[in-house]
Order: C-alpha cells, then sequence, then structure tokens
C-alpha cells in the first residue's frame, strides 16, 4: 500500500464548476500537508499548506484535512480553464531522519474545458 | 512564495557523457535543498535531500555515485548525472526550504540521453 494514494484521474469539468480533489494517507505521523499545481513540463507550485484539521481558505481553493480519518481534500470553486493542470497532494513532518521530506500523491490531471 | 531557479531548462546529451544541473535559491536562504525526478505522468520521486555543508542523503535504491550532488551554498545546490544512459532521461526538478518547511520548486529540467 502507497502512503499517500490519490486518484490519478483524468477529471473533466465545466468552467465554473467546483471541483473537489481528493488524497488519503496511510502515516498517522504526518503532520504537515500541502496542494501543489504543476502545469506541464513546469515545476510545482505551492496552493496551500496546512497543518492541523480542518479548512484553509484561500481566494477560490479550499483546504481540508481529517486527521482523524488520515483525508485530504482540495476544492477550487468558480474553476477556470486556467486551473487546468496537474494537483499533486504532499504530505512531510513524519519525523525522525526525514525532517523535511515530502511524500507526494500521483497526482490528478484536472481540465476545465469553457 | 519564493523563488528556484534550475539551469538548464533543457539538456540534450550523449550517452556516457556527464550532465551538471543548478538549483538557486534567489531570494532566501535555503538549509535544505531536495532533487526529485518526474517520469511522464507520474508523480514526483525524491532521490536525495541535501543541507549546506553536509553530505547528501540519497533516497533507497537511488546510486550516490551516479548522482552526484553537492550544495556548496545556502543559494546553491549541483546536481551531476554521471555517465548518463538512455534510462536516465527524465524531468529533474529541485526543491529548496527553509526552517517553514515549505518546499518551493524550481522549474524543472529535462534531461534526454541519446
Amino acid at each position: 500500500q502507497k502512503e499517500v494514494e490519490q486518484d490519478p484521474g483524468p477529471l473533466s469539468v465545466p468552467e465554473g464548476a467546483i471541483v473537489s480533489l481528493n488524497c488519503t494517507y496511510s502515516n498517522s505521523a504526518f503532520q504537515y500537508f500541502m496542494w501543489y499545481r504543476q502545469y506541464s513540463r513546469k515545476g510545482p507550485e505551492l496552493l496551500m499548506y496546512t497543518y492541523s484539521s480542518g479548512n484553509k481558505e484561500d481566494g477560490r481553493f479550499t483546504a481540508q484535512v481529517d486527521k482523524s480519518s488520515k483525508y485530504i481534500s482540495l476544492f477550487i470553486r468558480d474553476s477556470q480553464p486556467s486551473d487546468s493542470a496537474t494537483y499533486l497532494c504532499a504530505m512531510g513532518g513524519a519525523g525522525g531522519t526525514s525532517y523535511g521530506k515530502l511524500t507526494f500523491g500521483q497526482g490528478t490531471i484536472l481540465t476545465v474545458h469553457p | 512564495g519564493a523563488v528556484v531557479s534550475q539551469h538548464p531548462s533543457r539538456v540534450i546529451c550523449k550517452s556516457g557523457t556527464s550532465v551538471k544541473i543548478e538549483c538557486r535559491s534567489l531570494d532566501f536562504q535555503a538549509t535544505t535543498m531536495f532533487w526529485y525526478r518526474q517520469f511522464p505522468k507520474q508523480s514526483l520521486m525524491l532521490m536525495a535531500t541535501s543541507n549546506e555543508g553536509s553530505k547528501a542523503t540519497y533516497e533507497q535504491g537511488v546510486e550516490k555515485d551516479k548522482f552526484l550532488i553537492n550544495h556548496a551554498s545556502l543559494t546553491l545546490s549541483t546536481l551531476t548525472v554521471t555517465s548518463a544512459h538512455p534510462e536516465d532521461s527524465s524531468f529533474y526538478i529541485c526543491s529548496a526550504g527553509d526552517y517553514s518547511r515549505e518546499q518551493f520548486f524550481g522549474p524543472g529540467t529535462r534531461l534526454t540521453v541519446l
């Protein structure tokens, strides 16, 4: 079993839709959670960074963490064609020699069509 | 967010040659830099973690003699792929982090070995 599971999609939605992206994880030691966006042939761009269970909102993006269920989500409201990209969840802080290391999900390919 | 650059963005080389990739944090001092490789439509695979002034820590299965990492300063880390072979062709991405644990990614380097 992978430490972090993410549905690779692809996910295709119409412009304006609400998008829900999800990851589950098995290592309860993870302390912080991130969502990255990666456009084709580019490096990942940090979108959201959270430590605790609950919701964190930034513009059209909401990150949700449920540590008890080992489940994180990213919601995108009013999706735009420019949101079309691969979205990667990442987790870190498992302690010991893994300080700073991130474990990534497989990535979900999102297409928002006009 | 912080800016991380990589150079070159793209390199094509002959089998058996060595290739050096530079990763620079432009506007902050990176205590730790990470090197990843990414195959098409796959997630990022951590290769090694490097801290300024010390030897890099390699992930299991990554040959340290083949992928030489030098982290000479708080703003520069280099990855040298020695005696490159076609199977080394991939997208190499670095990230830089400070004590906040956030990681900022470079734009990536596409290596093609003929």
